[in-house]
């Protein structure tokens, strides 16, 4: 699986939109790019994810750059249980069954209030 | 709302003792995995199965520490010997292809 690169720590200010960076420049045109957080010391939770288009759900929205190399998980309204670590993962086409997925040490968003 | 359930959620055990922890993956998810989660290592993928058999368990140390699926419902993690660096976080998750894993609330593991 390609390594992905993410700010160590982000503060955002409640309300506003947090948007948050991964770098995945070594990504296959086969992987997948999924995004999951862990608030305190709860099981990570998932998020989003997506390949090549832009991705919106109920949580958040998923910008992913033309040539894949980057992607911003957006929350668009901040909220104080927000705050967590935000992992962002890059792996292949889950259509052929999982492979191995490892965590790197993801972004520890602080929201403010 | 279905979810992954682990037992125990908490566990205190004195070095020595076997641990077993258990996980029920989501119904009709064919893909478990293990993890474990310290302070210093993050998150570390220990094993993971698909289909009931093992595909991967490399991450786990081989001496003390075995996984299993005696069921669709019911995947095990068990240490024997217990250590007090075992100490940790181990997290089960399930997933069916393509959707996604999710992950269960874990079962904090104290070796004394």
């Amino acid at each position: 699986d390609a390594k992905t690169t993410q700010p160590t720590s982000m503060d955002c200010a409640e309300g506003r939109a947090a948007n948050l960076p991964c770098n995945h420049s070594t990504i296959s045109g086969n992987e997948y790019v999924y995004w999951y957080r862990q608030i305190h010391s709860q099981g990570p939770q998932y998020i989003i994810h997506g390949l090549k288009n832009n991705e919106t759900n109920e949580m958040a929205s998923l910008i992913i750059t033309e040539d894949r190399k980057s992607s911003t998980l957006i929350l668009p309204h901040a909220t104080l249980r927000d705050t967590a670590v935000y992992y962002c993962i890059v792996r292949v086409d889950p259509k052929g069954g999982y492979q191995k997925v490892t965590f790197g040490t993801g972004t520890k968003l602080q929201v403010i209030p | 709302d279905a979810r992954v359930t682990q037992t125990p959620r908490h566990k205190v055990t004195e070095m020595g003792q076997e641990v077993t922890m258990r996980c029920q993956p989501i119904l009709g998810h064919n893909t478990v995995f293990w993890y474990r989660q310290t302070m210093m290592q993050g998150l570390e993928l220990l094993a993971y199965f698909r289909n009931r058999a093992p595909l991967d368990d490399s991450g786990m140390p081989k001496d003390r520490f075995s996984a299993e699926m005696p069921d669709a419902t019911l995947a095990t993690l068990k240490i024997q010997p217990s250590e007090p660096r075992d100490s940790a976080v181990y997290f089960c998750a399930s997933g069916l292809p393509p959707g996604p894993a999710y992950f269960g609330p874990g079962t904090r593991l104290t070796v004394l």
